[in-house]
């Protein structure tokens, strides 16, 4: 059972902006633990987007940005391409549970 | 250049024990602030973490895995090893290793293996 909850798609159409959300607790985004965005295609080990909440690892184009208030986090991805379809999961710290955990996943498709 | 890469069985029965060992390159897991955790991915389902050991020797595992998982690390030979004990097909999955710092964002897994299907099968 994930941890965190995303909604299990998105989409949008070419050029459009979508945002892709990862809601928390208390115990975990609500305590202040940093979240962190994967992006991963399939048939391929996820890869670092976003970590740190809105900090993006060299290479990953400014198109993706990370916002996090309160109890949730979402990346936004703007000007929207053929290649962001893809599967986005988030991450961040539980300390209730003393774990990592992941959302759910969200599979963004591009109409 | 950090790269990290599993190995191990792909097919193992059920109440088993699986071992897969992480081997990286491009850090040192003596480095403080180093660790080198494992994610599992069930096929079609969400990512889940499973444990994690830190430069220090300090072991943190998922608590629903905690009696059957173990993780050790052969510093020397720059290896991580996972076991996990009583095999159940539920743990059929691909599972990675990556790489952690928490100098440069804690809890981040900034660079993955390419990850290694496990089935759990009769």
């Amino acid at each position: 059972q994930s941890g965190l909850t995303q909604p299990p798609s998105v989409s949008g159409a070419p050029g459009q902006r979508v945002t892709i959300s990862c809601t928390g607790s208390s115990s975990n985004i609500g305590a202040h633990y940093d979240v962190h965005w994967y992006q991963q295609f399939p048939g391929t080990a996820p890869r670092l987007l976003i970590y740190g909440n809105n900090n993006r690892p060299s290479g990953v184009p400014d198109r993706f940005s990370g916002s996090k208030s309160g109890t949730s986090a979402s990346l936004a991805i703007t000007g929207l391409q053929a290649e962001d379809e893809a599967v986005y999961h988030c991450q961040s710290y539980d300390r209730s549970l003393s774990a990592s955990v992941f959302g759910g996943g969200t599979k963004l498709t591009v109409l | 250049q950090i790269t990290l890469k599993e190995s191990g069985p792909t097919l193992v029965k059920p109440t088993q024990t699986l071992t897969l060992t992480c081997t990286f390159s491009g850090f040192s897991l003596s480095s403080t602030n180093v660790g080198v955790g494992w994610i599992r991915q069930p096929p079609g389902e969400a990512l889940e973490w499973l444990g994690l050991i830190y430069w220090d020797d300090d072991k943190r595992y998922s608590p629903s895995l905690e009696s059957r998982l173990t993780i050790t690390r052969d510093t020397s030979e720059n290896q991580v090893v996972l076991t996990l004990t009583t095999l159940d097909p539920v743990d059929t999955a691909t599972y990675y290793c990556a790489h952690r710092d928490d100098s440069t964002g804690w809890g981040v897994y900034d660079i993955w293996g390419q990850g290694t299907m496990v089935t759990v099968s009769s």
